[in-house]
């Protein structure tokens, strides 16, 4: 199976930050990547997928980038509506994994 | 709009069966395929199973294999998941999603295993 890491596996950051995560597959998935933001209570939402195209909808303060064993979500910009848990998914090979998260709160 | 809505969660005993629904609108059903995802209390994202857009290719996790099937009713625009033999770790919320970069989410139906 491909296992997924991320780091950091949480952050505190600012309204205005720029926020960077990182995702790792542990082997090769060339652009099978989807970015998702979840808040509490709530279902996961897509933000990217193919490593780094926006899915409609999503502001353009999110971008994702990378290919093959690494990849990073930024947002330029934090936003309160921001605060969330990100996970990472790789839909190269079965079975399709997720990574850990990584929980963004407030400073 | 796309929407998806599951249903059919609820507690069940271990060894247990249920089966969970998810009816798609806004979009052309048979022309996707659709995903199980499933989230422990507190845990994160576990991909349980998909079906291609036809139904004629599926697959499983480990954790779940010869005891979940995925099914679709390409007339009705609904997913299916039989569950059986729960265990009280299938305890979760479901969620289906939509295509494999899993573009559109229901909001999810609870399935609790436990006497």
């Amino acid at each position: 199976d491909v296992q997924m890491t991320q780091s950091p596996s949480s952050l505190s950051a600012s309204v205005g930050d720029r926020v960077t995560i990182t995702c790792r597959a542990s082997q090769g998935i060339s652009n099978s990547l989807a970015w998702f933001q979840q808040k509490p209570g709530k279902a996961p939402k897509s933000l990217i997928y193919d490593a780094s195209r926006l899915q409609s909808g999503v502001p353009s303060k999110f971008s994702g980038s990378g290919s093959g064993t690494d990849f990073t979500l930024t947002i330029s910009s934090l936003q309160p509506e921001d605060f969330a848990i990100y996970f990472c998914q790789q839909y190269k090979t079965y079975p399709f994994t997720f990574g850990p998260g990584t929980k963004v709160e407030i400073k | 709009e796309v929407q998806l809505l599951e249903s059919g969660g609820g507690l069940v005993q271990p060894g247990g069966s249920l089966r969970l629904s998810c009816a798609g609108s806004g979009f052309t059903f048979r022309n996707y395929g659709m995903n199980w995802v499933r989230q422990a209390p507190g845990k994160g994202l576990e991909w349980v199973s998909d079906i291609s857009g036809n139904g004629g290719s599926t697959y499983y996790a480990d954790s779940v294999k010869g005891r979940f099937t995925i099914s679709r009713d390409n007339s009705k625009n609904t997913l299916h998941l039989q569950m059986n033999s729960l265990r009280a770790e299938d305890a979760a919320t479901y969620y289906c999603a939509m295509g494999v970069g899993m573009n559109v989410w229901g909001p999810g139906t609870t399935v609790t295993v436990s006497s």
